[in-house]
């Protein structure tokens, strides 16, 4: 079974500050990990996603994340918070071997204060 | 990036009644397409899979009998929750591509009275 756990409901940063909005994963095997936004009255929009090699990766609107094997994390990052980064963030696995469904984990709302 | 629109994008209902919503892809042909339901606060709970000209694949615990899908065009899958009763109220989104690239429809909010 595969698993995605976002501890915190809530991340509230000021503008400017860096911030981080946790993911820990369980999955049997290597993982695949993806990050997805979600504003008010949208659909889910694709952030990054970690597949394999580097660790640190990538993605939209200046948002990385960081893959870390021993603590089964993969927590997003971004140096600096815009208020329109408010938003609910969602993290989620798959196993990578195999037709697996991707689990999504409960999400983070986000918020960015002026 | 692809887009993918719902219709309606939320609707009321009368307890025994069918609803039927759609998912459309825009610009790309979607092989595959998955819908799900989410509830306030909780994650997105996979329902079914479905593959254009075949039959859906519905997750553990989902009555198929009730949550009809159906996926006749590469840019069409809808779902038709049956005799739709107030625990049925939620928020269902689709979305088409492949596992590892999902491009998300914004949402039907569907309230059962």
């Amino acid at each position: 079974a595969q698993s995605v756990a976002q501890p915190e409901d809530q991340v509230n940063v000021a503008e400017g500050n860096p911030l981080t909005v946790k993911c820990t994963y369980s999955v049997s095997g290597n993982p695949y990990l993806f990050w997805y936004v979600q504003y008010p009255n949208r659909g889910l929009q694709f952030l990054l996603k970690y597949i394999t090699g580097d660790n640190l990766v990538k993605g939209s609107y200046g948002f990385e994340a960081e893959f870390n094997k021993s603590q089964t994390s993969f927590h997003l990052k971004k140096p600096s918070a815009l208020v329109s980064d408010s938003a609910l963030y969602f993290c989620a696995v798959r196993f990578s071997g195999g037709y697996q469904k991707v689990t999504f984990g409960t999400g983070t709302k986000l918020q960015v204060i002026p | 990036g692809a887009v993918v629109s719902q219709h309606p994008s939320w609707v009321i209902c009368k307890s025994g009644t069918s609803v039927k919503i759609e998912c459309r892809s825009l610009d790309f042909q979607a092989t595959t397409m998955f819908w799900y339901r989410q509830f306030p606060k909780q994650s997105l709970m996979l329902m079914a899979t479905s593959n254009e000209g075949s039959k859906a694949t519905y997750e553990q615990g989902v009555e198929k009998d009730k949550f009809l899908i159906n996926h006749a065009s590469l840019t069409l899958s809808t779902l038709t929750v049956t005799s739709a009763h107030p625990e049925d109220s939620s928020f269902y989104i689709c979305s088409g591509g492949s596992w590892d690239t999902q491009y998300f429809g914004p949402g039907t909010r569907l309230t059962v009275l």
